[in-house]
């Protein structure tokens, strides 16, 4: 089954403690995103990457790091996490855009993050 | 760059009524529009898609939506609502040649269908 993976799926922590939240694609894509969603301003792009080791910021980049060593996994890392950084984190893969015809992109299941 | 204003945060209704969630968006180029629905501790589900071609676009679940170019909108409607219906629904856009493939998504229509 084609499906993007995201764990943990929940998740409490403490200010300051180093976190990973990892994400997985069996689908081959060479596109992948992190989003975050907070109440009343839907989901922003927080990194992407377009393949193996390009990786680029989105509109809410600080505070994450990503890194993309492999094609199949995108992990999102909270080096010091700020209750600010409290919100529901999506996982994003598609085929790069053509130009021509829209890639649809597929999200995983979502990490609900809560920073203490 | 894109913006998208989906200009209710929450929409009640009863079973069985007719409901719609308005969308505006704005943007200097063409761009492609989506609804998605994501129903209560779930992640995002596509429920349509604009990319080209009839304005009238019919997704899942008995949806559809109107894309107008003069009034940078594209609402979704469904004439008959169920229960299963609960849930929140984001407008989106995609310029084709958006970095990263960006989605730029509206704050989100919260929608409760009561019985």
């Amino acid at each position: 089954e084609a499906q993007v993976t995201q764990n943990p799926r929940y998740l409490i922590t403490v200010t300051g403690k180093k976190l990973t939240v990892t994400c997985s694609q069996n689908m081959n894509h060479e596109y992948m995103s992190w989003y975050r969603q907070d109440p009343g301003l839907g989901l922003r792009q927080i990194y992407y990457s377009m393949n193996v080791e390009v990786t680029d910021k989105g509109d809410v980049p600080e505070g994450y790091k990503v890194s993309r060593k492999e094609k199949r996994n995108f992990p999102l890392i909270l080096e010091s996490p700020s209750p600010n950084q409290t919100s529901l984190y999506f996982c994003a893969s598609s085929p790069p855009p053509t130009g021509k015809t829209y890639n649809e992109q597929f999200f995983g299941p979502g990490t609900r993050l809560t920073v203490l | 760059a894109q913006s998208v204003t989906q200009l209710d945060s929450q929409v009640p209704v009863f079973e069985e009524a007719p409901v719609e969630l308005r969308c505006n968006y704005s943007s200097s180029v063409s761009v492609y529009l989506f609804w998605y629905v994501q129903y209560p501790n779930q992640g995002l589900q596509l429920l349509l898609k604009y990319l080209s071609g009839s304005t009238l676009v019919k997704g899942i679940n008995g949806f559809e939506a109107e894309f107008n170019k003069s009034q940078t909108s594209f609402h979704l409607r469904k004439p008959s609502v169920h229960i299963s219906d609960t849930a929140e629904y984001f407008c989106a856009v995609i310029h084709f040649k958006a970095a990263g493939n960006k989605l730029t998504f509206g704050g989100g229509t919260r929608v409760l269908v009561k019985p």
